[in-house]
This record gives structure tokens, sequence and C-alpha cells, in this order.
């Protein structure tokens, strides 16, 4: 079965920092482009960050730009975010995705999410 | 803020058909392919549209997707209970060199 598995979510202070992390199963992650999307509670879906398939290329949206940073590691078929400086506004659920064809293609598959709190 | 705008809610009774819009610019909406996610309270979005009208394989014909000028339109035919969710449009904007995602509408089944 194709899935992505994110992991590393948790209750953190304002100033801290945190790794997620996405496992892919089912496919080969180091084709894909890849994608971060948050949403915060009640609130609509949030493009985060993108990385190309071997990891030379990532953009990120203004908000996170500096304070986060996406990464891979294809063999182990796995995706990072690791998440610094962290604001209560970063208080979200994040997915991973998989951008179908190209870095501006389709979403289609996502991960189950995992929630960052930032609370002090 | 989002730069692509969509109506907070509609809705219909069951077996209707609703339409929701979704308006952009020449750099998101006017010039790249859109999609449209489903998301269903509690659950992780789902792709029903890609590159603007294409249905990924097994989601039903029910779900159709069009693109004019910078808009885009995702289509309901009959309507089901299971139809109740969040629905998102998205595409890349190329002058952000982001993906944007619309504001999001909320689909009620009266």
């Amino acid at each position: 079965e194709v899935q992505l598995v994110e992991s590393g979510g948790a209750l953190v202070q304002p100033g801290g920092s945190l790794r997620l992390s996405c496992a892919a199963s089912g496919f080969t992650l180091s084709t894909y482009w890849m994608h971060w999307v948050r949403q915060a509670p009640g609130k609509g879906l949030v493009w985060v960050s993108l990385i190309n398939s071997d990891g030379s290329r990532t953009d990120y949206a203004d908000s996170v730009k500096g304070r986060f940073t996406i990464s891979r590691d294809n063999a182990k078929n796995t995706l990072y975010l690791q998440l610094n400086s962290l604001r209560g506004e970063d208080t979200a659920v994040y997915y991973c995705a998989r951008a179908r064809d190209g870095y501006n293609d389709a979403f289609d598959i996502w991960g189950q999410g995992t929630m960052v709190t930032v609370s002090s | 803020q989002s730069v692509l705008t969509q109506p907070p809610s509609v809705s219909a009774a069951p077996g209707q058909k609703v339409t929701i819009s979704c308006s952009g610019s020449s750099s998101n909406i006017g010039n790249n392919y859109v999609s449209w996610y489903q998301q269903v309270p509690g659950t992780s979005p789902k792709v029903l549209i890609y590159d603007n009208s294409k249905r990924p394989s097994g989601v039903p014909d029910r779900f159709s997707g069009s693109r004019s000028g910078t808009s885009a339109t995702l289509g309901i035919t009959g309507l089901q209970t299971g139809d109740e969710a969040d629905y998102y449009c998205g595409t890349w904007d190329s002058s952000l060199s982001a993906y944007v995602f619309g504001t999001g509408t909320k689909v009620t089944i009266l």
C-alpha cells in the first residue's frame, strides 16, 4: 500500500525546536518532489515547504523561511522538517504530501498528519 | 490571507448538484493547473481533481472540474451524505514561488 506516515509532533515551548519525520512506503520516495502542508486548528490548508527528488532544491513559505528546514534521506525513504524558533502561530497539524508529477502538480498522497503545539 | 477565494459554504439536498468556485489571478490559476481536495472532518485531505479536470482512479464521475481564465470550478452531482466535507482548490503561484490553497468551502447536505 502506498502511504506516508508522519511522526515527531509534540508540545513545545515558544522558541523551541522539533523535527518532524515522514516515512514513505509502497513507492520509491526518490522519484518524487515532496511537500509539507500545515493546518491550524479550525483553519484552512497552508503550504509550508517543498523539496525536489534529490534534495538539491528547496522552497519555503515566507512565514517559515529562515526558521524551518526541509530535507530528505532517500536511502531511508524518509522526509524531514526541522522546526526552529517556534511561535504560537506555528501550532498546527503538519502533513507531508507527495506531488504527483513535478513540483507544481497535485498532491496525490497525504500522510495522516502530526500535531505540533507551541505553548508555554 | 489566501490568494485563492472560495465561497465559505454551499448546501443542497441529497441527489442535488452544487458548484464551488475558486477565483485567482494570472500568476496562479491563469497559468498553472488547478487541483481540488476533499477533507472530511478529522481526516487528511484527498485529491479529487488534478490538471483542472482529471479524476484520479477511484474518484466517482459525480465530481468534475473546469477552469476558465483565472477561475476554476468544482462540480458535485448526485450529492450524498458522505460528500459533507471541506473542499479546497490548489495550484502553484508563479509570482510567489509557492503552492497556494483556496480559502476552503464547507459543503452541507440538507
